[in-house]
């Protein structure tokens, strides 16, 4: 099947801080990705849609201007928390569309 | 909105079957899936189901679909220790595949020798 990867898989940064994470389609293209939330032992909770060349549509509730998504080409899609605060902290999922969902294997991101 | 429902925990013993219950709320719903989550682990497809279809067997899985009652179950036969883990019923209205997923609550699977 398709692949998606995620980089880092793992951050812990201090509050105030931004930080990145790279969702990539390996071997496809994709237009659109998907950025999820989940919080310990709860379900995925989308964030946002990621879209190639215009503005990510939020879910309703996301902060954009906390959670900055770039979709850069069409196989780079960016989240970025930005002024970063510990109840940030969670597992962020991306996913892109090929057939049928892809996931990626998620970043944990920890701030202090 | 969409709602979507499972149980919370399911406890079976190696090499019994295991069937983990999805309920939605949405009747338009278009494809229904099923992903498997081990801990601190993305989330891995292990089959879907169009609603247009009751069943669809593939291996050891068996995805069930009552459309009328809006209920979907998965059955892994020989449930074995490696199959611990966290399932998600998803469910979308796209008839694309470019679509989000409205996920379930979970179900945690623990598989007993």
């Amino acid at each position: 099947g398709a692949v998606v990867s995620q980089h880092p898989s793992r951050v812990i940064c201090k509050s105030g801080t931004s930080v990145k994470i790279e969702c990539r389609s390996l071997d496809f293209q994709a237009t659109t990705m998907f950025w999820y939330r989940q919080f310990p032992k709860q379900s995925l909770m989308l964030m946002a849609t990621s879209n190639e060349g215009s503005k990510a549509t939020y879910e309703q509730g996301v902060e954009k201007d906390k959670f900055l998504i770039n979709h850069a080409s069409l196989t780079l899609s960016t989240l970025t928390v930005t002024s970063a605060h510990p109840e940030d902290s969670s597992f962020y999922i991306c996913s892109a569309p090929q057939e049928t969902q892809y996931f990626g294997p998620g970043t944990r991101l920890l701030v202090l | 909105g969409e709602d979507v429902e499972q149980s919370l925990f399911l406890s079976v013993r190696e090499g019994d079957s295991s069937v983990i219950n999805c309920t939605y709320t949405d009747s338009s719903s278009t494809y229904l899936y099923w992903y498997k989550q081990e801990p601190g682990a993305g989330l891995q497809l292990l089959t879907y189901i169009f609603s247009n279809m009751d069943m669809k067997q593939d291996q050891r899985l068996t995805v069930l679909l009552n459309k009328k009652d809006k209920h979907l179950s998965l059955r892994i036969a020989d449930t074995q220790t490696g199959d611990s883990a966290i399932y998600f019923c998803a469910e979308t209205q796209s008839t694309g595949t470019a679509s989000k997923l409205t996920f379930g609550t979970g179900t945690r699977l623990q598989v007993t020798l």
